[in-house]
């Protein structure tokens, strides 16, 4: 039944080490996103994909970069982890005029040692 | 700048004890609000859009609420199983598409 599939949920990587998370859908949504939730905190807005289109927030730092291969699949990089990267990564999907907003997966925890 | 405030950042409830949750938004254009909850460890999950002032949405215990500068999350008679944390988010139209920006959300423990 899952519909936005986040792997792994949980993640530790060690400082600087290149960490990719992964997210999968079955809606076959065209408009996949990245948050970042920090504890406590809003989900922030890292990119975001229209088909192939590829969008970043003018202030996602340059160490995170994101893939899409396809509709189903979209990738999110963090090339040097630092400290202040660990948090909940979330990701979403949308198609345009749907009027529930965004469909989120469960996250992925990633802790950075 | 678009901007949503959640308040009270935490609130603590007796099963039964009704209140609200506010949500406070200055954006450019909006295009809907919407309200999620969030379970420790989890996504959030939808549960309600709002489109214009002075529309409302009912599900179970939750009743939401719009006007042109705020919304409400009513919360009639709570459950413990209402716990969780509860976000607001705008959709505004931005950079040439659609996005959501999010409150910090507001804490509820409902205690039996």
């Amino acid at each position: 039944d899952a519909m936005v599939i986040q792997n792994p949920r949980y993640q530790v990587t060690q400082f600087g080490k290149p960490v990719t998370l992964s997210c999968s859908q079955t809606l076959n949504h065209n408009v996949m996103y990245w948050y970042q939730q920090k504890s406590s905190q809003a989900p922030k807005l890292l990119f975001h994909y229209y088909d192939k289109d590829f969008n970043n927030e003018a202030d996602t730092p340059d160490n995170f970069q994101s893939r899409r291969p396809n509709t189903s699949f979209c990738f999110l990089d963090i090339r040097s982890p630092g400290l202040g990267d660990a948090a909940m990564y979330l990701c979403a999907t949308s198609s345009p005029g749907q009027l529930y907003g965004y469909t989120f997966g469960s996250g992925t925890r990633l802790t950075v040692v | 700048e678009d901007q949503v405030t959640q308040s009270p950042e935490a609130l603590r409830l007796q099963e039964g004890e009704s209140s609200s949750l506010n949500c406070s938004y200055t954006v450019s254009g909006l295009r809907g609000l919407f309200w999620y909850r969030q379970d420790p460890g989890k996504g959030p999950e939808f549960l309600f859009t709002l489109y214009s002032a002075g529309e409302e949405k009912e599900k179970e215990r939750l009743k939401a609420t719009l006007t042109k500068k705020e919304s409400f999350l009513h919360i009639t008679a709570p459950k413990p199983e209402d716990s969780a944390t509860y976000l607001c988010a705008v959709r505004v139209f931005s950079g040439g598409y659609n996005k959501l920006i999010f409150g910090a959300g507001t804490r509820l423990a409902v205690h039996p």
